[in-house]
């Protein structure tokens, strides 16, 4: 069974501040993908990044960071300098071998607010 | 990203009639495609899972025979909620993704109110 654990149901923040937005998973897969994804209120959800479980390293976008951290099971997703146009669901997901990567799992989701 | 397009992205019907919401790739061929549900505040729920030119997978507890699902090309796959009754009133968002690719790119989501 996958289970993706998004602890945080709402955050606000002032604008420029920095913010990380935390994600827990469990899944009996030793090889799976994670994912995160934002959601505007426009309600469409936009693809932000794909880190497969094999690949631990963090990686950068901009002002995007993402932390993957095996050991213990999580896949922080890190705004610096947040903008008002950050405000949006944030969705972290999971997808594992054994459903042939089929089934996405998704989580609660973070609603983050950016205060100008 | 690839583009995934989802009409309409409103619907308002009556009880008991029936409503199809389409999902079409743009710029890809979709061998798979998949159809969520979101209710208010909450995460997108996996309907079922179609591939082209076969039966989609349902997932427990969704009824094939009150949301049936088609996926006759490469490039569209489409939701029928049938009979519809205000309790199916919810957001659906479908998502589609190529052969031998991880990421499913989403349609824009369909807001169905069912009066």
């Amino acid at each position: 069974a996958q289970k993706v654990t998004q602890a945080q149901t709402e955050i606000s923040v002032v604008e420029k501040e920095d913010v990380t937005l935390d994600c827990v998973y469990e899944t009996r897969d030793t090889t799976y993908y994670l994912f995160w994804y934002k959601q505007p209120p426009s309600g469409e959800l936009v693809f932000l990044i794909r880190r497969n479980s094999f690949d631990e390293q963090n990686e950068i976008s901009g002002r995007y960071s993402w932390n993957f951290q095996k050991s213990t099971s999580s896949f922080n997703f890190t705004i610096t300098a947040s903008q008002v146009v950050d405000s949006a669901v944030y969705f972290c997901a999971l997808s594992g071998l054994s459903g042939g990567y089929q089934k996405v799992t998704f989580g609660t989701g973070t609603k983050l607010q950016v205060i100008p | 990203g690839a583009v995934v397009s989802q009409h309409p992205s409103r619907v308002i019907c009556k009880s008991g009639t029936s409503v199809k919401i389409e999902c079409r790739s743009l710029d890809f061929q979709a061998t798979t495609m998949f159809w969520y549900r979101q209710f208010p505040k909450q995460s997108l729920m996996l309907m079922a899972t179609s591939n082209e030119g076969s039966k989609a997978t349902y997932e427990q507890g969704v009824e094939k025979d009150k949301f049936l699902i088609n996926h006759a090309s490469l490039t569209l796959s489409t939701l029928t909620v049938t009979s519809a009754h205000p309790e199916d009133s919810s957001f659906y968002i479908c998502s589609a993704r190529g052969r031998g690719v991880m990421e499913a790119f989403f349609g824009q989501g369909t807001r169905l109110t069912v009066v």
